[in-house]
């Protein structure tokens, strides 16, 4: 079955600390994303990477940086935690085929609460 | 701005009912997909329609994609409390990553 997930479902974190949200899956898949998810907006992508090391700023990158530094885990910084940034954080990969999208795997994600 | 707009943005409709959900965009997508996210949960795919017109069924959901590639929408037929969730259109512009829609949230009462 495949998996992936969040280390965190739930995270409370003070304004202009660091906050780091890992993800890992066991699927193989070259891609990873990080994705926030906000009432009447959907999700928004906000970093993306198709190889270790590699990655690509998604539509909302401001404010976040990411690490891929094994296939198997991506992870998202916060490097100064706002409230604008309280949200539900979602990870996913997917296989690569080319440039098409295949199917997105998601975890159960992280909701992020800064006060 | 987004790319992808959902219609709906709230459905709350009795068992047994017909309800279409619709996906637009100015922009032309490559594929299009459809998830659906139950509460604590994250998305799962439902279809991915690839071919502008094309049509396909799972069980009592219906989804169709534009013949222009621009647009999709899923009918549910006699939709049952189970079929309660938020359902998300992703669109594929050649990027590596979906563009997702704003959802659409469905209530179906017993």
């Amino acid at each position: 079955d495949v998996k992936v997930t969040q280390s965190s479902r739930y995270l409370v974190k003070r304004t202009g600390e660091k906050v780091f949200l890992e993800c890992v899956q066991d699927m193989d898949h070259e891609n990873m994303f990080w994705y926030r998810q906000d009432p009447g907006l959907g999700l928004r992508l906000i970093y993306f990477s198709y190889d270790v090391k590699m990655k690509e700023k998604g539509d909302i990158p401001e404010g976040y940086s990411v690490s891929r530094e094994k296939k198997e885990r991506f992870s998202l910084i916060l490097e100064s935690a706002s409230t604008n940034q309280t949200s539900m954080y979602l990870c996913a990969s997917s296989l690569s085929s080319g440039r098409v999208n295949t199917e997105a795997f998601f975890g159960q994600g992280t909701r992020l609460t800064v006060v | 701005t987004q790319l992808l707009e959902q219609s709906p943005q709230f459905l709350s409709i009795q068992e047994g009912e017909n309800l279409t959900v619709y996906c637009n965009s100015s922009s032309v997508f490559s594929s299009l997909q459809w998830y659906r996210q139950e509460p604590g949960e994250g998305p799962v795919l439902l279809v991915t329609v690839v071919t502008g017109g094309e049509v396909k069924k799972l069980k009592r959901l219906t989804f169709q994609f534009g013949d222009a590639r621009k647009d999709s929408s899923l009918h549910i037929t006699a939709a049952q409390p189970g079929d309660t969730g938020l359902y998300l259109c992703a669109g594929d512009k050649g990027r590596r990553a979906l563009t997702f829609g704003s959802g659409t949230r469905l209530q179906v009462q017993p």
